[in-house]
């Protein structure tokens, strides 16, 4: 596979669930990133990990946890949602965080619904 | 923070007609990168066209180029003989030199192309 890839691509879940987001990168990229998607709002960045390290935290839940085992995979976990948390969420990848080179490339997304 | 504006919610053409997408933003920096992003129904997000900020010439990329205008913080994009693929969302996007890991995303603006 190339680019980036996430799964589920649909996610449903109860408030109480635990579930997890999976988004892996065939691109050689250093950095990984997650946006939160919501209709007529712009894209929130919630995450950065440059080489596995975090380095962004943009204000989010503690509800939401996120795992960079290595440069090419990056998790989200999630955990007593609200309903409010339903939003597609994109996964992206730059080779730099800073510098001409850190155009992102996304992922697919993974529809999340929170019942 | 900075704020990227993109005050048209939706747009339409006629196919091979040209139309522009405008966005503003606003910033105190003075070296910084300006994209804009497409994303089709149920596909992914990718690069359309970057400009920096250093660079006075506008960007083109074969149907799509911008007209950045630095002093008044206008960033729009013009669609050259449209085709029916160019349908989707489309984003403006901000990212500062110096900081790096942070995108500042518009709120999009919907492109039907009408055949």
């Amino acid at each position: 596979e190339t680019g980036v890839t996430q799964t589920p691509r649909h996610l449903v879940m109860g408030m109480t669930n635990k579930k997890s987001l999976k988004c892996e990168q065939h691109l050689g990229h250093n950095a990984m990133y997650w946006y939160k998607q919501s209709a007529k709002k712009p894209l929130e960045l919630m995450f950065v990990y440059s080489l596995e390290e975090r380095v962004e935290n943009n204000s989010v839940p503690s509800r939401f946890s996120p795992e960079c085992p290595n440069s090419s995979h990056l998790f989200l976990h999630l955990h007593t949602l609200q309903p409010e948390d339903s939003a597609l969420y994109l996964c992206a990848s730059s080779r730099e965080t800073s510098g001409y080179y850190n155009e992102q490339f996304f992922g697919p997304g993974t529809r999340l619904t929170v019942l | 923070a900075q704020t990227v504006t993109q005050s048209q919610p939706e747009m339409s053409v006629q196919e091979a007609e040209t139309v522009t997408l405008s966005c503003t933003y606003d910033t105190s920096e003075s070296d910084y990168y300006l994209f804009w992003y497409k994303q089709p129904p149920s596909r992914q997000m990718i690069l359309v066209i970057r400009q920096e900020a250093y660079k006075q010439q506008n960007a083109t990329e074969n149907r799509f180029s911008v007209n950045f205008q630095k002093a008044a913080k206008s960033f729009s994009l013009k669609i050259s003989d449209s085709q029916l693929g160019d349908a989707a969302m489309y984003f403006c996007a901000y990212r500062s030199a110096s900081t790096g890991n942070q995108f500042y995303f518009g709120t999009g603006t919907s492109l039907t192309v009408i055949p």
